[in-house]
């Protein structure tokens, strides 16, 4: 089925490891998220991407490094766990050209839930 | 502080009963998007509306989005266990890039049977 996938589902990470987190998208969407969502706060951007080779910061960028080298899959890296990145972490994709109607919305990946002890 | 407040945080109905989840700004926004989360799951997008005003409906869910483009509101009618679940409200500034979406923290409903 279309859509988005990451991987792992789930990771346990001791202080100071690092690790890639991996998103695919099959639905040919030019901008790309990863967001964390922790409980009482909703989702907050981490980085983004319009578009193949290109990446930006989003509201809490620290501690986190992103990659889009290919149009289909964006990769968020921790190079040095901390326990504040105890988080359950989202990517989402959506068609650029859907912008502005009633058909733009995100779609979103399944998580990554992610323990740092 | 929430850029996009929503309220109540935490409901607790029984079937059948009806009830109104409300997300407020300060800030303009160019579109008003609504999910839902399941546990385990990532957010699906229920209805985006673009226009002060607007008003949607997907059968017995009814969007609102403020004359201002400050404000949306979700009503439910006649609520079902099916229902319950985490609504997040997400919008995108009218001054904002790429497209991004604002969230708010979310609505968590319980619909007893």
């Amino acid at each position: 089925n279309a859509g988005v996938t990451q991987t792992p589902k789930f990771r346990v990470l001791k202080t100071g490891q690092s690790m890639t987190l991996l998103c695919a998208q099959d639905m040919n969407h030019e901008y790309m998220y990863w967001y964390r969502q922790d409980p009482g706060m909703g989702l907050r951007l981490i980085h983004y991407s319009v578009g193949e080779g290109t990446t930006a910061k989003g509201e809490v960028p620290d501690g986190y490094n992103v990659s889009r080298l290919k149009k289909q899959n964006f990769l968020l890296g921790l190079e040095s766990a901390a326990p504040s990145q105890t988080s359950v972490y989202f990517c989402a994709s959506v068609r650029s050209s859907n912008w502005p109607s009633s058909n733009y919305g995100y779609t979103f990946g399944s998580g990554t839930r992610l323990t740092v002890v | 502080t929430q850029l996009l407040e929503q309220s109540p945080q935490f409901l607790s109905i029984q079937e059948g009963e009806n009830l109104t989840v409300y997300c407020n700004s300060s800030s303009v926004f160019s579109s008003l998007q609504w999910y839902r989360q399941e546990p385990g799951e990532g957010p699906v997008l229920l209805v985006t509306v673009v226009t002060g005003g607007e008003v949607k409906k997907l059968k017995r869910l009814t969007f609102q989005f403020g004359d201002a483009r400050k404000d949306s509101s979700l009503h439910i009618t006649a609520a079902q266990p099916g229902d319950t679940g985490l609504y997040l409200c997400a919008g995108t500034l009218s001054s904002g890039s790429a497209r991004q979406l604002t969230f708010g923290s979310g609505t968590q409903l319980t619909v007893l049977p």
